[in-house]
């Protein structure tokens, strides 16, 4: 069975543009988050949807949203890219409840110059 | 508040011997617990967890930890290292209710190193 998916696998913007960053969960997972993870760093937390609707946010910005789908695929958008926002972008998925294991996806690269 | 902290960014073993990586937590309620691994240019892989029950827990690749909640910690151990061990480990924090439910607050990690 395929695991999470997440695309693209690296992204190269500018400062002030906007990205959209996607992910398919596992089949039957109902619930996806988001986590940021800046180099040397652990990730964190930036959002989780389980059942299409938004159950957590993290300390992150307005400049973050996020979505989930009828088919439990997700998208993670963020405007007015900053350089600070540099950063490997996480999605994991977990089957149920919000406190079932979560599984990783490869992530996002993204690289704001 | 919950935090992880992760005793040392980096941890050097030799191939064979003993690989012991610290985590303490801080957890406002029951915590679950977690150890993810990470290699080069991929995301994260579970390796165990702990919810409730026995305390010793095993997961894959040989590796095991122990819950210890008078202590507030979780440390990862392998017998015996190996060189495919190398790689980044991550100790993670979950909280079993509470507004927080299902989040995972991560530590800052541990390189692991293996020599032959």
């Amino acid at each position: 069975d395929a695991g999470v998916t997440q695309s693209p696998t690296h992204l190269i913007k500018t400062r002030g543009q906007h990205v959209t960053l996607r992910c398919s969960p596992i089949s039957g997972h109902k619930s996806v988050s988001w986590y940021q993870q800046v180099l040397g760093q652990g990730p964190q937390f930036i959002f989780q949807y389980y059942e299409k609707e938004e159950r957590g946010r993290g300390n992150f910005p307005d400049r973050f949203s996020a979505r989930q789908f009828p088919n439990y695929s997700s998208e993670l958008n963020v405007n007015a890219l900053l350089l600070g926002d540099s950063a490997l972008y996480l999605c994991a998925s977990s089957f149920g409840s919000l406190q079932e294991t979560q599984y990783f996806g490869p992530g996002t690269r993204l690289l704001v110059l | 508040a919950q935090s992880v902290t992760q005793l040392g960014s980096h941890v050097s073993v030799s191939e064979g011997a003993l690989v012991l990586l610290r985590c303490n937590y801080s957890s406002s309620v029951p915590p679950y617990l977690f150890w993810y691994v990470q290699y080069p240019n991929q995301g994260l892989q579970l390796l165990l967890k702990y919810t409730t029950g026995a305390t010793l827990v095993k997961g894959i690749n040989g590796f095991e930890a122990e819950f210890k909640k008078s202590e507030t910690s979780f440390h990862l151990t392998k017998p015996s290292a190996h060189m495919s061990d190398a790689a980044e480990y991550f100790c993670a924090v979950s909280e079993g209710r509470g507004s927080t439910l299902g989040r995972l607050y991560f530590g800052r990690g541990t390189q692991l190193t293996v020599w032959p």
